[in-house]
């Protein structure tokens, strides 16, 4: 898997747009950028998955530049309840069929009243 | 929304003592999956498993960890001797058949206390 760098942690105010930014300088062709998120106590919860330039759900936003060197989480208006452990993974979909994910540290969003 | 389930939520047990930690993935998933978390550190991988057999497995996953599938709905991952270190968190995850994806879902997690 290619190597990950995120902040170790953010603050927010609520109702504030919070940007995650990943660096991955040495993301393969093949690899796929995902990001988890982490409640305390909880078990982690898949987010959001791109390859290249911009990815919307329900959730988040991903957005991927053309040379895919990093990448940015965007969480709209954040409230008190996104107060979490992001994390930013990038690797190989191999056909395997399953995919070990493999955590880092992620950045402790805390989330300000 | 379909989720996987882990039971109990907390074990305490002494030391030397087995421990059986017990998974209902969701019911169409094929691959399964334990990672543990000890307190303050990331997520670890410990194995994961399809179609009745172990898929990878860790260097965590040694000669006392085992897996198994007993019915068409558990998955449940044993530590035979357990040791002071082996407590944390143990997730259960699963994920789709052929999912060409880093989706999985897991657990709530089962809190190990090896004391």
């Amino acid at each position: 898997l290619a190597k990950t760098t995120q902040p170790i942690s953010m603050d927010s105010y609520e109702g504030q747009e919070v940007n995650i930014t990943c660096s991955h300088n040495n993301i393969a062709t093949n690899d796929y950028i995902t990001w988890y998120q982490q409640f305390p106590s909880q078990g982690p919860r898949f987010i959001i998955q791109g390859y290249k330039t911009k990815v919307t759900n329900e959730v988040a936003s991903l957005f991927i530049p053309a040379d895919r060197k990093s990448s940015t989480l965007s969480l709209p208006r954040v409230s008190l309840s996104d107060t979490a452990v992001y994390y930013c993974l990038v690797g190989d979909l191999h056909s395997g069929g399953y995919q070990k994910v493999t955590f880092g540290i992620g950045t402790k969003l805390q989330v300000i009243p | 929304e379909p989720e996987v389930t882990q039971t109990p939520s907390h074990q305490v047990t002494q030391m030397g003592q087995e421990v059986i930690l017990r998974c209902v993935p969701i019911s169409n998933h094929l691959y399964f999956y334990w990672y543990r978390q000890i307190l303050g550190q990331k997520v670890e991988f410990l194995v994961s498993f399809y179609n009745n057999e172990i898929s990878e497995k860790s260097e965590i996953f040694d000669d006392q960890f085992s897996v198994e599938r007993p019915d068409g709905s558990n998955f449940t991952l044993k530590i035979r001797s357990t040791k002071l270190e082996d407590s944390a968190m143990y997730f259960c995850a699963s994920s789709e058949a052929l999912a060409v994806s880093y989706e999985q879902y897991f657990g709530p997690g089962t809190r190990l206390t090896v004391t």
